[in-house]
């Protein structure tokens, strides 16, 4: 099976700008979650989507925004973008039934400067 | 808050050296465990996680984590090490078991950077 997918690998915005970022997970995964890394903080959780829907959320701003599609792939946006936002931005995969947690499988990353 | 602490941020050990990575986390109710490893330039991967069960969990490169209750710990470890065991590694718990509906919500320890000498 194919890993986790993530697109693009590698990009660069300028603050105030706004960016997707999308991730396509292994297939039968239905459920999605997005992280984030930096050196400061660590690997922080932002948000779960599972079914089209959200599930978990994390202590992130409204600047950042997720959704899911039918085919269970994924997209992240963050607008106004601040340098602060920059970072390498994780998703990852997992079975995910409704009612049981399952192991997460994550992709390469997207890696954000914001300048 | 719901935390994960890892203990030592940097170890250096030698080949054939033994490995242990301390893990603790805050909550005491019903949790999944798992150990994440980052090698250098490459994704996360798991190597091995605690559902419930036997204590004592296996994982892949022969490592293996012991999980103890009573001190809110899910401790890592390998016998012997290797070079190729350099990378960062990273205790996780998700504490959404028996929350709501369930969920997948990974709190992750800083990270333990291990550098084995050949």
């Amino acid at each position: 099976k194919a890993g986790v997918t993530q697109t693009p690998r590698y990009l660069i915005k300028t603050r105030g700008q706004q960016v997707t970022l999308s991730c396509s997970p292994i297939s039968g995964h239905r459920s999605v979650s997005w992280y984030q890394q930096t050196p400061g903080q660590g690997l922080q959780f932002l948000f779960e989507y599972f079914s089209e829907t959200q599930r978990n959320k994390g202590n992130f701003p409204g600047r950042f925004s997720g959704r899911q599609f039918s085919n269970s792939r994924s997209e992240m946006n963050v607008s106004t973008l601040e340098l602060g936002d920059s970072a390498l931005y994780l998703c990852a995969s997992s079975i995910g039934q409704a009612l049981t947690s399952y192991e997460q499988y994550f992709g390469p990353g997207t890696r954000l400067t914001v300048t | 808050a719901q935390s994960v602490s890892q203990h030592n941020h940097h170890v250096i050990l030698s080949e054939a050296a033994s490995l242990e990575l301390g893990c603790n986390y805050s909550y005491g109710g019903t949790v999944n465990l798992f150990w994440y490893v980052q090698y250098p330039g490459q994704h996360l991967q798991l190597l091995l996680k605690y559902f419930s069960g036997d204590p004592l969990v296996k994982g892949i490169k022969g490592f293996e984590a012991e999980f103890i209750k009573s001190k809110f710990s899910f401790n890592l470890r390998k016998p012997s090490v290797q070079w190729s065991d350099t990378a960062e590694y990273f205790c996780a718990v998700n504490y959404e078991v028996k929350i709501k509906a369930a969920g997948n919500k990974l709190t992750f320890g800083g990270g333990t950077r291990v550098l084995v000498k050949p």
